[in-house]
């Protein structure tokens, strides 16, 4: 059974902190995926990684970057935090194929004060 | 460039009466399209997938290419199917998916 977990299931951090969000697979997957949801604009993929250290930008990478060291860990970074940021992020990862689904962590509630 | 629309955001239903959630997509070639359900406090999930025709907790969804639409049935809806739906759409040789905005189904009991 996959399972993907996040770091944290709330952060609650201040505006201009570095805010780290960890992600982690146990299924060996080649695809990771970050991204956030908001009530009205759905799932928006900010990056995402389909091998060690290689990344591709998703469609709202603006304010993000990330790290893919190892093949089970997704590193989602917040350079400086905005309170625009505040939202819930999700994580997900899926074996290389187009058919395969996306397995999703269970979110992590971001809070930009 | 693919997009994915659900036109509805909120949706309720009484028990018993059929379901339809409806998506439109927007994608130049072969799409391949997928519902994803997310229950009260539980992580996102795939439902169902076009390519494998197949019908999940009593939901089925047909792709037609002509209308460009891949709207989620059910004929009887039950209070556990609550939840919010996302449809996505992948493109041919793609390993991302974009998402459509969601739409959250209430059954009233």
């Amino acid at each position: 059974d996959v399972k993907v977990t996040q770091s944290s299931r709330y952060l609650v951090k201040r505006t201009g902190e570095k805010v780290f969000l960890e992600c982690v697979q146990d299924m060996d997957h080649e695809n990771m995926f970050w991204y956030r949801q908001d009530p009205g604009l759905g799932l928006r993929l900010i990056y995402f990684s389909y091998d060690v250290k290689m990344k591709e930008k998703g469609d709202i990478p603006e304010g993000y970057s990330v790290s893919r060291e190892k093949k089970e860990r997704f590193s989602l970074i917040l350079e400086s935090a905005s309170t625009n940021q505040t939202s819930m992020y999700l994580c997900a990862s899926s074996p290389p194929g187009p058919v395969d689904e996306q397995y999703f962590g269970p979110g992590t509630r971001l809070t930009v004060t | 460039a693919q997009r994915v629309t659900q036109p509805e955001k909120l949706l309720s239903v009484f028990k018993g009466a059929p379901v339809e959630l409806k998506c439109n997509y927007s994608y130049s070639g072969s799409p391949e399209l997928f519902w994803y359900v997310q229950y009260s406090r539980q992580r996102l999930q795939l439902l169902l997938r076009h390519i494998s025709r197949e019908s999940i907790k009593g939901f089925t969804a047909d792709l037609n290419k002509g209308e460009t639409s891949f709207h989620l049935k059910k004929p009887f809806a039950q209070e556990e199917d609550s939840a919010m739906y996302y449809c996505a759409l992948r493109g041919f040789g793609n390993e991302k998916l974009t998402f459509g905005t969601g739409t959250r189904l209430t059954i009233i009991p």
